[in-house]
């Protein structure tokens, strides 16, 4: 099974800041990595699929980039909804498909 | 519009059997294009992948769920179904159905809005 690593868990920042996001997996799995943001209440929502590539009707704010074990998610310039739980999830080598532990960002 | 919609009971005691079902509007689920599967989500924790299924009637399961995980399906209907024996504790979770695009984007595109199983005596 591909374990996936994110880091920081939790990141207190302000509207406006950049922040870059990590995820890093046990083993390679190429660029078959995407990221999704949960609200609380929501169902997650794809953001970045295949390591750099938006998703339908996601803001230019987000990109990711990343190959083989390590992966960031950045978001340019943070908007006050930006501020939610963000998921890694790998397709490279499933079952298991599998999903790194979160990474909270709060406003500071 | 696609729409999901997990139904399920709510509550389930221990080592019974959980059963939730996840109607599909908008699009189908025998559609060459996608897997559909179940994820859940302890309170508070992150995500888990149950298993999914494409509709040629291949399954895939979570190891550390597969002695006790069936999905099953429904084509008359446009559902799905996951059963899950012996429950605990730890099976406590929101669960979601959610769609997954053989081509791109190749990942979770749609969700239900996920309903939480408690497992309580």
């Amino acid at each position: 099974e591909i374990v996936l690593t994110q880091s920081p868990a939790t990141l207190s920042l302000s509207p406006g800041d950049r922040v870059t996001l990590s995820c890093r997996a046990s083993q390679s799995v190429s660029t078959y990595l995407a990221w999704y943001q949960q609200k609380p209440g929501q169902a997650p929502r794809l953001l970045i699929y295949d390591a750099s590539n938006r998703a339908t009707g996601i803001p230019a704010r987000f990109s990711g980039s990343g190959s083989g074990t390590d992966f960031t998610l950045t978001i340019s310039s943070l908007e006050p909804e930006d501020f939610a739980v963000y998921y890694c999830q790998q397709r490279s080598d499933w079952p298991p498909i599998t999903f790194g532990q979160g990474t909270r960002l709060e406003i500071k | 519009q696609l729409q999901l919609q997990e139904s399920g009971p709510g509550l389930v005691k221990p080592s019974e059997t959980l059963s939730l079902t996840c109607t599909v509007s908008g699009g189908s689920i025998s559609s060459t294009s996608y897997y559909w599967g179940w994820i859940r989500q302890p309170p508070g924790k992150g995500l888990q992948w149950i298993g999914s299924f494409y509709y040629s009637g291949s399954t895939y399961y979570n190891p550390s769920l597969k002695s006790r995980v069936t999905i099953s399906v429904d084509t008359s209907k446009n559902q799905f179904s996951l059963k899950l024996r012996s429950v605990t504790a730890a099976d406590t979770a929101v669960y979601y159905c959610a769609r997954r695009k053989i081509g791109p984007p190749y990942y979770f595109d749609f969700w239900g809005q996920g309903t939480l199983l408690t497992v309580s005596s």
